[in-house]
């Protein structure tokens, strides 16, 4: 069963390009999470979603950011027209069960995509 | 809003130490308590999982305890290994949406 998959690992960017993050969740899994971790910072929660729907995108910012987990094929995290702030490890990370309720299940991380903005 | 804390930042020791990582977090309406490990340029992964009603967990030289009365969370390495050598994240689940995560702690352990 394999993990959760993250790819590029690695994304260069110039200011103003866009970034697309992909994140395969695993076997089973139909939650996803997405999280950045900026420079000598910690993990901060950016949204959650399920298949075709956002939950929770409290953590995602106003401008520039979209996400979605659509029927078919991974979940992608847009960033539109990135700025050198936006360089950053992204990860994703999925469960089997979410959301409301005394849910209790671990979250399973990816690799992550470390993105760069020249 | 939660506020996940950990305490030290970075921490050295020698072989064969035994260890404690200490988590500290604002609101105790907690389903769980996650702790995992990080490895430099690497992803998260899960050690120990500590739910709600749970006091502690035990894996192999790790263990985690929780109370949530007073906000805490401790990491217990026992006889600690040069391999132990990572970042070490605790993570708090309020909502059942997303982790609250600490700062880590930075350990190094020398042969």
């Amino acid at each position: 069963n394999a993990g959760v998959m993250q790819n590029p690992r690695h994304l260069v960017r110039r200011r103003g390009q866009e970034a697309r993050l992909r994140c395969s969740p695993m076997k089973g899994h139909s939650h996803v999470y997405w999280y950045r971790q900026l420079p000598e910072e910690g993990l901060k929660f950016m949204v959650y979603l399920q298949k075709e729907n956002i939950i929770d995108e409290s953590g995602m910012p106003k401008e520039r950011f979209s996400a979605e987990f659509p029927k078919e094929g991974p979940s992608i995290l847009r960033i539109q027209q990135v700025v050198r702030g936006d360089s950053a490890a992204y990860f994703c990370a999925s469960s089997p069960l979410g959301g409301t309720g005394a849910r209790t299940d671990t979250q399973y991380f990816g690799p992550g995509t470390r993105l760069t903005v020249l | 809003k939660q506020e996940v804390t950990q305490i030290p930042a970075a921490l050295s020791v020698p072989e064969g130490e035994n260890l404690v990582l200490n988590c500290s977090f604002t609101d105790s309406a907690i389903y769980n308590l996650q702790w995992f490990r990080q490895d430099p340029g690497k992803g998260l992964t899960s050690l120990l999982l500590i739910q709600s009603s749970q006091r502690e967990q035990t894996s192999g030289r790790l263990n985690a305890s929780l109370d949530k009365s007073s906000g805490r969370s401790t990491l217990y390495i026992a006889a600690s290994q040069p391999g132990d050598s990572a970042t070490y994240l605790c993570a708090a689940d309020n909502a059942g949406n997303m982790l609250t995560f600490g700062g880590g702690t930075r350990l190094m352990v020398k042969p």
